[in-house]
């Protein structure tokens, strides 16, 4: 299995460019995620999805959009690239997410992205 | 709403020496609690975790024990080895309500060990 990968591992944008991140899971993960981690900062949930065709909001969300049309895939779009929106993205998916036995999130490399 | 909240870093060892990293927590409810670690130039791996009141989670030397009297969750490790150098992210779990299981964060310490 390759887990959860991501790709373009490095992009820089100049302001106003859009781009998509790509995120793809071979778990079979009803679950996934995006956030995005800022120095110092921890990370900060972008979108979620609960599964193929349901997204939600996560902290942070503007500026953003997601899609989930399949389980494996969960594309993140910038449309308007601005300067704050530079940090390094990851995706993330679980099998389940459950107070009594949660289930582990599996992490992405990650997306470092530069908007200047 | 829910938050975790780290020890300021970063924090400097010597090999073999003992490792305190302290981590508490505000959430309501019965939160599950994380430590994840990130290694330079990785994603996030999950380092262990405790789910209730009390357990105590343990992995590659690590350890850290769900204290809901004092809303903590430290990680310790008696000998660390270089190693161990990376970014460590204490994290909680609150699956109450329509949250669907979304971690909340802490804002990392980096540790660096030394030969």
């Amino acid at each position: 299995n390759a887990g959860v990968t991501q790709t373009p591992k490095f992009r820089i944008l100049k302001i106003g460019q859009s781009m998509t991140l790509q995120c793809t899971q071979d778990m079979n993960h009803n679950y996934m995620y995006w956030y995005r981690q800022d120095p110092g900062m921890g990370l900060k949930l972008i979108y979620y999805s609960v599964g193929a065709g349901i997204t939600d909001k996560g902290e942070v969300p503007n500026g953003y959009n997601v899609s989930r049309s399949t389980t494996e895939d969960f594309p993140l779009r910038l449309e308007l690239a601005a300067p704050s929106q530079t940090s390094v993205y990851f995706c993330a998916s679980s099998y389940s997410m459950s107070a009594v036995a949660p289930n582990e999130q599996f992490f992405g490399p990650g997306t470092r992205l530069t908007v200047l | 709403g829910d938050s975790v909240t780290q020890m300021e870093g970063p924090v400097t060892l010597s090999e073999e020496a003992f490792l305190t990293i302290n981590c508490t927590y505000t959430a309501t409810g019965y939160p599950s609690l994380f430590w994840y670690v990130q290694y330079p130039g990785e994603g996030l791996q999950l380092l262990l975790k405790a789910t209730k009141a009390d357990d105590k989670g343990s992995n590659k030397g690590f350890e850290a024990t769900y204290r809901k009297e004092t809303t903590s969750f430290h990680l310790e490790k008696g000998s660390v080895q270089v190693s161990d150098s990376a970014v460590y992210f204490c994290a909680l779990l609150n699956a109450g309500g329509t949250s669907y299981g979304k971690l909340t964060f802490g804002q990392g310490t980096i540790l660096t060990v030394h030969p």
